[in-house]
């Protein structure tokens, strides 16, 4: 089975540039989790979704930040404009979520995003 | 704020030796708390879970123990292996008003080298 599937997996851009990452989770999963790990911070999470639809996205640092689901297989985070201090890695990770929560996420391999 | 802390950036171990991993959280609305482990360039991998339910919970050389008074928990490894060395991730979830969706907030890692 294939897992949690991130694209670029390393993407160096010059600020003031638009960043797109893109996540495609586990099949029949149905929550969705993007996370921003740093030194200082550790695993951020920065927004996720169950069933498509963004529950929490709290720990979206600015405006800048910006994420859609548009379908059960597929999901986006954009960064618009990048600064250098958004380099860091960005983890997408899924799980499949019942009235009893299950709290086993996968993750994927990550991108290295490094703003210059 | 910080709900979940880890105050150990490393730790350095004997191959054969236990390892002991710590983690703090301030939280008391947390009732699951997980371990990851992540090797360089991969995702995070879930390594062992317990519920709030419990004090201990047993999964061949990985125990976690969890201390609900002190809010505090760990992660033990007997005995420890080379392969073990990786970045460990303390991780929990609380279940407020029947929705979780399976939300975690994670500490900031401890990197953990065991030598042979």
């Amino acid at each position: 089975d294939a897992g949690v599937i991130q694209s670029p997996r390393h993407e160096v851009t010059e600020m003031g540039q638009e960043v797109t990452l893109r996540c495609k989770p586990i099949s029949g999963h149905n929550s969705l989790f993007w996370y921003r790990q740093t030194m200082m911070r550790g695993l951020e999470l920065l927004i996720y979704f169950n069933n498509n639809v963004p529950i929490d996205d709290s720990g979206m640092p600015e405006d800048r930040f910006s994420a859609k689901m548009p379908n059960a297989s597929f999901s986006t985070l954009k960064i618009q404009p990048s600064e250098p201090r958004d380099s860091a890695v960005y983890f997408c990770a899924s799980s499949f979520q019942t009235s009893s929560p299950s709290y086993e996420q996968y993750f994927g391999p990550g991108t290295r995003l490094t703003v210059t | 704020d910080q709900q979940v802390k880890q105050n150990s950036p490393s730790l350095s171990v004997q191959e054969g030796r236990i390892s002991i991993l710590n983690c703090d959280y301030t939280n008391s609305m947390f009732d699951y708390f997980l371990w990851y482990k992540k090797y360089p360039a991969e995702g995070p991998t879930f390594l062992i879970s317990i519920s709030s339910i419990k004090d201990k919970n047993e999964d061949g050389r990985f125990t976690v123990f969890l201390n609900k008074s002190a809010k505090h928990l760990s992660l033990h490894i007997v005995p420890s292996q080379p392969g073990d060395s990786a970045v460990y991730f303390c991780a929990a979830s609380a279940c407020v008003g029947g929705t979780s969706y399976g939300k975690l907030t994670f500490g900031q890692g401890t990197i953990l080298t065991v030598h042979p």
